[in-house]
């Protein structure tokens, strides 16, 4: 069964502060990795798409990947309370190609 | 771009009645749309992948003729909820694969209410 893991938090960390997101995922065949962000009673929003091994940087947001290690992570630098919110990890994989997703990690930005 | 939107955002029905809602690509083509169902405090639940033109595929353990889907068109997605019943109730969200890049883009969701 394919599977995506997630810290189960729940992560808090100071305003200003690197919020630092772990994933890892089982299946070898997975190519493409998204970290959606989702906030209390709303959908989730994409954030970021990493495809290659290595970091991948958008504005505050960097994503890494190691195919090796069947590891994906996301950090946050400069912390805002309003990126307070639950991250969700997911994987690309299978003929269907559907997202398997992470039970998600609750992060509290505290001001 | 990739705008998804969902239509109603939100709908309280009595038990045993129809519920329709509606997946849109706003600024796509989108030969796949998913459905999901999420309850409170839970991870995304896939339960069906939409493609235009065919049947639906659907997860185990959902209910085929409970959760009709249909995708008659490249920008729609349309799922209804049968003869609704309160554990029904949940947030309903659609995703629209947006290819290439392969990525997914969510609607708003459409919370339902069932008395």
């Amino acid at each position: 069964q394919k599977e995506v893991e997630q810290n189960s938090g729940p992560l808090s960390v100071p305003e200003g502060a690197i919020a630092s997101l772990n994933c890892t995922y089982s299946d070898r065949v997975s190519q493409s990795f998204f970290w959606y962000r989702q906030y209390s009673g709303k959908s989730p929003e994409l954030i970021m798409s990493i495809y290659s091994n290595g970091d991948k940087e958008d504005g505050r947001f960097t994503a890494q990947l190691n195919k090796a290690s069947q590891y994906v992570s996301l950090l946050i630098r400069d912390s805002q309370p309003s990126d307070s919110a639950t991250y969700l990890c997911a994987a690309l994989s299978g003929s269907a190609r559907q997202l398997t997703f992470g039970s998600g990690t609750q992060l509290t930005v505290l001001p | 771009g990739a705008v998804v939107s969902q239509h109603p955002s939100r709908v309280i029905c009595k038990s045993g009645t129809s519920v329709k809602i509606e997946c849109r690509s706003l600024d796509f083509q989108a030969t796949t749309m998913f459905w999901y169902r999420q309850f409170p405090k839970q991870s995304l639940m896939l339960m069906a992948t939409s493609n235009e033109g065919s049947k639906a595929t659907y997860e185990q353990g959902v209910e085929k003729d409970k959760f009709l889907i249909n995708h008659a068109s490249l920008t729609l997605s349309t799922l209804t909820v049968t003869s609704a019943h309160p554990e029904d109730s949940s947030f309903y969200i659609c995703s629209a694969r947006q290819s290439p890049p392969d990525t997914q883009y969510f609607g708003p969701g459409t919370r339902l209410t069932v008395l």
